[in-house]
């Protein structure tokens, strides 16, 4: 039973350039999370998605980005014109239902910003 | 707004001690916690969720909470070096507020 996936694991991007995360959840779940950890810090929730649908955004800054989560296909995370602010780690999770106790979490995507 | 307080660290202590691992929260509404470990480079994964006052024990793991006081805790029996990582609390608040909020961790070094 494969895990959750997250493809690019790394992802070198140049200021200005866009940066798209991929998110698989794991087999049977339909609900994804997407968190940011800076250096030094903890996680931080950016959005809350099931497919096809955004259900909590509260997290997500104003402005270059957005997230989706297709009827087929994985969920994406859009960050466009990057700045050096948004290098980071990006961790998606998944869930069984929105009650879950328990989010699993994927390798993670390490972005950096030159 | 909730936050989740935890000494940085690193706590240090010596193979096959117990290691004990606080965090104390402000929201009182707060109604499940969990601990998380956190490898260097890695993924947080998931080690024990607790939402009854009193402790929970798994293995070497234990988890003790107090709602009354604000915080819980997370002991580690018999320590190994590869216990060494940091460890994440998160809570989660009433029902419908499903988003956990995390503190920043506690670095773990268990020295041979």
């Amino acid at each position: 039973n494969a895990g959750v996936m997250q493809n690019p694991r790394h992802l070198v991007r140049r200021r200005g350039q866009e940066a798209r995360l991929r998110c698989s959840p794991m087999k049977g779940h339909s609900h994804v999370y997407w968190y940011r950890q800076l250096p030094e810090e903890g996680l931080k929730f950016m959005v809350y998605l099931q497919k096809e649908n955004i259900i909590d955004e509260s997290g997500m800054p104003k402005e270059r980005f957005s997230a989706e989560f297709p009827k087929e296909g994985p969920s994406i995370l859009r960050i466009q014109q990057v700045v050096r602010g948004d290098s980071a780690a990006y961790f998606c999770a998944s869930s069984e239902g929105s009650f879950s106790y328990e989010q699993y979490f994927g390798p993670g995507t390490r972005l950096t910003v030159t | 707004q909730k936050e989740v307080e935890q000494n940085s660290g690193p706590l240090s202590v010596p193979e096959g001690a117990i290691a004990s691992l606080n965090c104390t929260y402000s929201d009182r509404g707060s109604q499940s916690f969990f601990w998380y470990r956190q490898y260097s480079g890695k993924s947080p994964e998931l080690i024990m969720f607790i939402y009854s006052n009193g402790d929970k024990e798994d293995g070497r793991f234990t988890a003790q909470l107090n709602k009354a006081s604000q915080y819980v805790s997370l002991l580690i029996r018999d320590s190994q070096p590869s216990d060494s990582a940091t460890y994440l609390c998160a809570l989660r608040g009433r029902g419908g507020s499903y988003i956990p909020t995390f503190g920043r961790g506690t670095s773990l070094i268990v020295h041979p």
